[in-house]
């Protein structure tokens, strides 16, 4: 599986953006991009996929380098809720294959 | 249908006991899939059911670790003659299996220590 690399931990004031970056320089064409993220005790939550294009859902967007070496979770305005582990993960789609962790980055967010 | 489910959510065991774990998935998915979680670290899988075929295993899945799904609906996890090791979050999470992106579904997980 292609390895990705992310912060150990960001901090984040509430109510402001947070830009959660990914390396990925060995991602092989089919590989998607996905991000899961786990609040405390609980089991991990997909927040967002992409391919090649940028996405938007209700919960984040993902910003995909052109290269596809690189992509950064945006959360638009960080609340308490956000605060938790983020996952980037490469593979196939997540539906039907198995997901590869690594250790994520833990978000901190401030009041 | 209120998401996977996982039973018990915590487990304190003896080492040398067995114990057994039970996951149930979203009713509609097929796809079920078993992660071990350790403190500090991102899951990391261990096996996954396609209906009741159980299609690939982790090498992490060592001889004293079974997992079955009978009726392609709720799985469950056996670990026999527990050690120290073996403390960790067991993780579930189910999927459909679609020619579209689907997303995986997780637990809340079960947590085991072994003393």
């Amino acid at each position: 599986d292609a390895k990705t690399t992310q912060p150990n931990s960001m901090e984040s004031n509430e109510e402001e953006p947070v830009h959660l970056p990914c390396n990925h320089s060995t991602i092989s064409g089919t590989d998607y991009i996905h991000w899961y993220r786990q609040l405390p005790s609980q089991g991990p939550e997909y927040v967002i996929h992409g391919l090649t294009s940028n996405v938007n859902n209700r919960m984040a967007s993902l910003a995909i380098a052109e290269d596809r070496k690189s992509s950064t979770l945006i959360l638009h305005r960080a609340t308490l809720r956000d605060a938790a582990v983020y996952y980037c993960i490469l593979g196939l789609n997540s539906g039907y294959s198995t997901l590869t962790f690594g250790k994520g980055t833990m978000l901190l967010v401030s009041p | 249908d209120t998401g996977v489910s996982q039973d018990p959510r915590h487990k304190i065991t003896k080492r040398g006991q067995n114990v057994t774990f039970r996951c149930d998935p979203i009713s509609e998915h097929n796809r079920l899939y078993w992660y071990r979680q350790t403190l500090g670290q991102g899951p990391e899988f261990l096996t996954y059911f396609q209906n009741e075929a159980q299609l690939e295993k982790s090498r992490l899945l060592s001889d004293r670790f079974s997992a079955e799904r009978p009726k392609g609906s709720f799985s469950t996890l056996e670990i026999q003659r527990t050690e120290q090791g073996d403390s960790a979050m067991y993780l579930c999470a189910s999927s459909t299996h679609r020619d579209t992106h689907t997303e995986a579904f997780f637990g809340q997980g079960t947590r085991l220590t072994v003393v």
